[in-house]
């Protein structure tokens, strides 16, 4: 069974930073893309940042460029989102999401439950 | 960036009857387009990708179409574990976007 368990949200003030990490099993962790994408409270999703299998290609969205940096080992089948200079609106559950890809076409098969981050004084 | 355009941003209906969500992408995305279904306190879940492509264990109830920069999903017969969420999101360009969302509530 595939299983994507997301870890390290919490309460942050504003400019700080948290690491999240997402713990991977029931697939073969290293030949997927890997992504965040995030939902504030309320409110859709938003893609945050993926991954490619060997790390050869990142890509961020344009909100937490220079910010976030988004890494992987998958030697321990885990991804991470290191999240600096924080502000309110990155408040939100932040998702683990695999990139399968078939025939050309991509799509997020396999979501964690996520992890609330909350940045607020 | 690709914007993604959802309608109706809500609809109620009935057990039984058939829905469509639309959706609209601001320029040409060939067939890169997802659904998926989301219910309240979880994750999204995948439902049809390549604009037409039933996701494995997906009921067929459950369809996709296109016609240039629109797409919608159907539902031939809603069930009640049907209400939910719905959101759209093209896979042809980072970043990858989403709609809004359709909220699909039981009448």
């Amino acid at each position: 069974e595939v299983q994507l368990v997301e870890s390290g949200g919490g309460l942050v003030r504003p400019g700080g930073s948290l690491r999240l990490s997402c713990a991977a099993s029931g697939f073969d962790f290293s030949y997927y893309s890997m992504n965040w994408v995030r939902q504030a409270p309320g409110k859709g999703l938003d893609w945050v940042s993926s991954i490619s299998s060997s790390s050869g290609y990142i890509f961020y969205a344009d909100s937490v460029k220079g910010r976030f940096t988004i890494s992987r080992d998958n030697a321990k089948k885990s991804l991470y989102l290191e999240m600096n200079s924080l502000r309110a609106e990155d408040t939100a559950i932040y998702y683990c999401a695999s990139l399968a890809s078939r025939q050309g076409h991509y799509y997020f098969d396999y979501w964690g439950l996520g992890t609330l981050v909350t940045v607020s004084s | 960036d690709i914007q993604m355009t959802q309608s109706p941003s809500s609809l109620s209906a009935s057990v039984g009857d058939r829905v469509t969500l639309n959706c609209r992408s601001s320029q040409s995305i060939g067939s890169y387009l997802n659904w998926y279904q989301q219910k309240p306190g979880k994750a999204p879940r995948l439902l049809i990708y390549a604009a037409s492509r039933l996701q494995s264990g997906v009921p067929s109830r459950f369809s996709g179409g296109e016609s240039g920069t629109d797409f919608t999903l159907t539902i031939s017969s809603l069930q009640p574990e049907d209400f939910a969420t719905y959101y759209c999101q093209q896979s042809y360009s980072t970043p990858y976007t989403f709609g809004l969302g359709t909220k699909l509530e039981i009448k």
